[in-house]
């Protein structure tokens, strides 16, 4: 079965400064999707990036990238220029590509605190 | 307003007691979910739904049920809530293959 760990509970970051967040994932398969969700106070989960496996380019949102590593099964997400906005619980997750649906793995989430 | 829409947000309610939570999409999504986020576990899937009348159990189905007659809306039911059933709830709504997109959630307090 896949697995997505994050081993970072917490971190922290001042702002416009930069910031990791680290995501392994455990699977044998070779195409799958793997995303970052951020879930700020209000709870809502919303979609940050996503990145297809089949795809060599890292992808990248304005201030938001990530470093995939397939090789390694490892998943990155860096925040460049950190804002107090970007304060939340960030869940990394994986999807399998294949026939028929494939559900969505989610690690345990990193909290980042921001500090002014 | 386009989205996803959750209905109620806070619920109390008591053991042995049957609840229905509402999730709406007005995305026309083919596929809707049903997660549960507790601590420690990240999200868990109870089930989800292809299309109006096909649905198919998640992770942790137990004591939950699931009707989708309309594509719209996809209530989960808990027959006879649990304090193991305590948990925020989260609705997503997805085409088949993309991504998922989630509503603000239902918080549970089984007593």
């Amino acid at each position: 079965a896949q697995t997505v760990t994050q081993s970072q509970p917490e971190m922290s970051v001042q702002e416009a400064e930069t910031v990791t967040l680290s995501c392994t994932y455990d699977t044998s398969e070779s195409d799958y999707y793997l995303f970052w969700y951020k879930q700020p106070p209000s709870r809502q989960m919303i979609l940050v990036i996503r990145q297809e496996a089949y795809k060599q380019q890292n992808a990248t949102e304005n201030r938001f990238s990530v470093n995939f590593q397939k090789a390694a099964k490892s998943f990155s997400l860096k925040i460049s220029d950190s804002q107090l906005g970007d304060a939340a619980m960030y869940f990394c997750a994986y999807r399998r590509e294949d026939t028929g649906f494939q559900k969505l793995v989610f690690g345990t989430g990193t909290r980042l605190l921001v500090s002014p | 307003d386009a989205g996803i829409t959750q209905s109620p947000r806070y619920k109390i309610t008591e053991t042995g007691r049957q609840v229905t939570l509402m999730c709406h999409q007005t995305w026309s999504h083919s596929y809707m979910f049903w997660y549960r986020q507790d601590l420690g576990h990240g999200l868990r899937l109870i089930y989800y739904s292809a299309a109006a009348d096909i649905t198919d159990k998640g992770e942790v189905p137990d004591g939950y049920v699931v009707s989708r007659s309309k594509t719209e809306n996809f209530p989960l039911t808990l027959e006879s809530a649990t304090r193991s059933q305590t948990s925020v709830y989260f609705c997503a709504s997805g085409d088949y293959q993309e991504t998922q997109y989630f509503g603000p959630g239902t918080r549970l307090l089984v007593l």
